[in-house]
């Protein structure tokens, strides 16, 4: 049972290049969610989904875009990359909502140049 | 607007202290979450709750509902539980959308 896990560990882009964060879990959570962080700025919500092959907006979704075609797996794509988005990534998923715990996997670092 | 505030921003102990970290926020809550992140960087939820007290070993977390204000405590606190320690409101919808804290930095001196 491995959680959620979150591929890949580090990355470097150059502005305007484009990738795509893998979060997997294996707990058969039907929520899950996108975070990034950054200095003095805490967590914050990038896009969510409720479920397989749904997808929502959350506080910071501005350059990003997700999908969730499998209810195990939630990716999140970076179209062309500014140097705002360099930050830490996480993943998280849960049960279900609002009142249950959220686990989260254990990040990615991307610094855009 | 949701919002949470944390404080201290940063707490220095020594070894074998009681420990408090505050946490007040603006919107009624759904769940209100206290989790842990270590200087790897990894993040564990610690805590949820929506009323009263609840405990796990030396830790210990309560909430006040009607003054929007909840508390974190680590009782004969350990080098260990040196980490950031992070508060945040799922508000008072049902999707789990959490509102972080800033996060508070404690460091525990043997």
């Amino acid at each position: 049972n491995a959680g959620v896990t979150q591929t890949p560990k580090f990355r470097v882009l150059k502005t305007g290049q484009s990738m795509t964060l893998l979060c997997a879990q294996d707990m058969n959570h039907e929520y899950m969610y996108w975070y990034r962080q950054d200095p003095g700025m805490g967590l914050r919500l990038i896009h969510y989904s409720v479920g397989e092959g749904t997808t929502a907006k959350g506080e910071v979704p501005d350059g990003y875009n997700v999908s969730r075609l499998k209810k195990q797996n939630f990716l999140l794509g970076l179209e062309s990359a500014a140097p705002s988005q360099t930050s830490v990534y996480f993943c998280a998923s849960s049960y279900l909502g609002g009142g249950k715990t959220q686990y989260f996997g254990p990040g990615t670092r991307l610094l855009v140049l | 607007k949701n919002e949470v505030e944390q404080s201290p921003q940063n707490l220095t102990a020594q070894e074998g202290e009681f420990i408090t970290i505050n946490c007040s926020y603006s919107v009624g809550i759904s769940a209100l979450h206290w989790l842990q992140q270590h200087p790897g960087g990894g993040i564990v939820s610690l805590f949820m709750l929506s009323s009263g007290k609840k405990k796990h070993g030396r830790l210990i977390a309560t909430i006040n509902i009607q003054e929007k204000h909840s508390s974190l405590h680590i009782t004969a606190s350990h080098p260990r539980d040196s980490a950031v320690y992070i508060c945040a409101n799922a508000g008072g919808t049902s999707y789990g959308k959490l509102t972080f804290g800033q996060g508070t930095i404690l460091t525990v001196h043997p």
